[in-house]
């Protein structure tokens, strides 16, 4: 099984809906992320959480919110989603910091389309 | 503010030959640069990063990199392309006692036979 676990994989939903993507990790890493792909345009941060009770927004947290359930659990919502929030989206997870050379541990994306 | 550039959106190599994908950042400091790769369907994987030291790093799967400050680069070769190397690859940087990481847009590779 995958140390990053994201599901669903691919989900298409319609403008206005509740979309909730879940991660799960078996890793034992304090720290967690999600990202935003976009083709051109890199990964972008939209949240991320060093902790259950520590959770920060990203460059890009309008129209998200998150939730850490637990160590290993980390959700992204969009509450009403957009056309523009169809992208890939990645899970992932570092046990330090990533400017004392922490390296990412990314799960396999969930695949959204907002119709 | 932290940037990242690969000013390569997609390149072509033939199977044996030599690669080199190009990556500069901006920053103030000394930075932490990482390369990912992303092979289709899958999510980034690391295959080497700088911090300090030799300026020449080794990677997974014969990949390195050589940090050059005064160009502010940051570049990833291989010698011999395998046609499974084709993937998007990431440069990124992370700021020292940081926590986000930066990445550039991507470089898509592609091997042909």
């Amino acid at each position: 099984d995958a140390d990053v676990t994201q599901t669903p994989r691919n989900r298409i939903t319609k403008t206005g809906k509740r979309i909730m993507l879940e991660c799960s990790q078996t890793k034992g890493h304090d720290r967690m992320y999600w990202y935003r792909q976009d083709p051109g345009l890199g990964l972008r941060l939209i949240y991320y959480s060093f902790d259950v009770k520590d959770i920060n927004k990203g460059e890009i947290s309008d129209g998200y919110s998150v939730s850490r359930q637990a160590q290993a659990k980390f959700s992204l919502s969009l509450e009403s989603a957009i056309p523009n929030q169809t992208a890939l989206y990645f899970c992932a997870t570092s046990d330090q910091g990533q400017g004392v050379g922490g390296e990412l541990f990314f799960g396999e994306g969930s695949r959204l389309t907002v119709l | 503010a932290q940037s990242v550039t690969q000013p390569d959106i997609h390149i072509t190599v033939s199977e044996g030959a030599s690669l080199e994908l190009r990556c500069n950042y901006s920053y103030g400091a000394t930075p932490y640069l990482f390369w990912y790769v992303q092979s289709p369907g899958q999510g980034l994987q690391l295959l080497l990063k700088y911090f300090s030291g030799d300026t020449l790093v080794q990677g997974i799967k014969g990949f390195e990199a050589e940090f050059k400050r005064s160009q502010s680069s940051f570049n990833l070769r291989k010698p011999s392309v395998h046609w499974s190397d084709a993937a998007e690859y990431f440069c990124a940087v992370g700021a020292a006692g940081g926590f986000k990481t930066i990445f550039g847009a991507g470089t898509r590779l592609f091997v042909k036979a």
